[in-house]
């Protein structure tokens, strides 16, 4: 699976957009951007995924670039429970990969009144 | 219960005793993976289960990890003869399917190992 690379911390105040960018330049066609948080003390949350289209849920948007090399995860209006760190993945779904998940660093992401 | 149950929550154990942690996956899901996390350290997979066999150990730091699913469903990491760099959280993860998985892995909260 290609690495991702993704700033180490970010502040963002509440109520404002979080945009939490991630590099993953050596990205291949059949690989897809996946983003999980981390909230201290707990498990990892999954929050999007997808593959070279925008996508948005309940929760955030992810937009993709047109060259597929890099990608934003957008929270619209931050809380203070969004807090944790935020982890950018991206894997071949299916094949031999099966639903293997191999985190790296993450971004820090401190959401502050 | 609807989520990934772990269980013991908190375990200390001296220096060379066996621990066992367990998990409980989300009914129907047949994929199953343990990772690890050590204090300020990213999560470090360690086997994934299909169903009962586990097709991928290589995350399994050393022959004193072992784990074992049964009927498809509860899992078992045991850590023999357990050393201080063992102490970590061991976090669970189940998915729906394992080759056709679309990446979405439900965690628990996972059981956090103290060895003194």
């Amino acid at each position: 699976d290609a690495k991702t690379t993704q700033p180490t911390s970010m502040d963002c105040a509440e109520g404002r957009a979080a945009n939490l960018p991630c590099n993953h330049s050596t990205i291949s066609g059949n690989e897809y951007v996946y983003w999980y948080r981390q909230i201290h003390s707990q498990g990892p949350q999954y929050i999007i995924h997808g593959l070279k289209n925008n996508e948005t849920n309940e929760m955030a948007s992810l937009i993709i670039t047109e060259d597929r090399k890099s990608s934003t995860l957008i929270l619209p209006h931050a809380t203070l429970r969004d807090t944790a760190v935020y982890y950018c993945i991206v894997r071949v779904i299916g094949g031999t990969s099966y639903g293997k998940l191999t985190f790296g660093q993450g971004t820090i992401l401190t959401v502050h009144p | 219960g609807a989520g990934v149950s772990q269980s013991p929550s908190n375990k200390v154990t001296e220096k060379g005793k066996d621990v066992e942690l367990r998990c409980d996956p989300i009914s129907g899901h047949t994929a199953l993976y343990w990772y690890r996390q050590s204090l300020g350290q990213g999560l470090e997979f360690l086997i994934y289960f299909q169903g009962n066999s586990a097709p991928d150990k290589s995350g399994l730091p050393s022959d004193r990890f072992s784990a074992e699913r049964t009927g498809g469903s509860v899992s078992t990491l045991t850590i023999q003869r357990t050393q201080q760099e063992d102490s970590a959280v061991y976090l669970c993860a189940s998915s729906l399917a394992g080759v056709m998985n679309t990446g979405e892995l439900f965690f628990g909260e996972g059981s956090r190992l103290t060895v003194l």
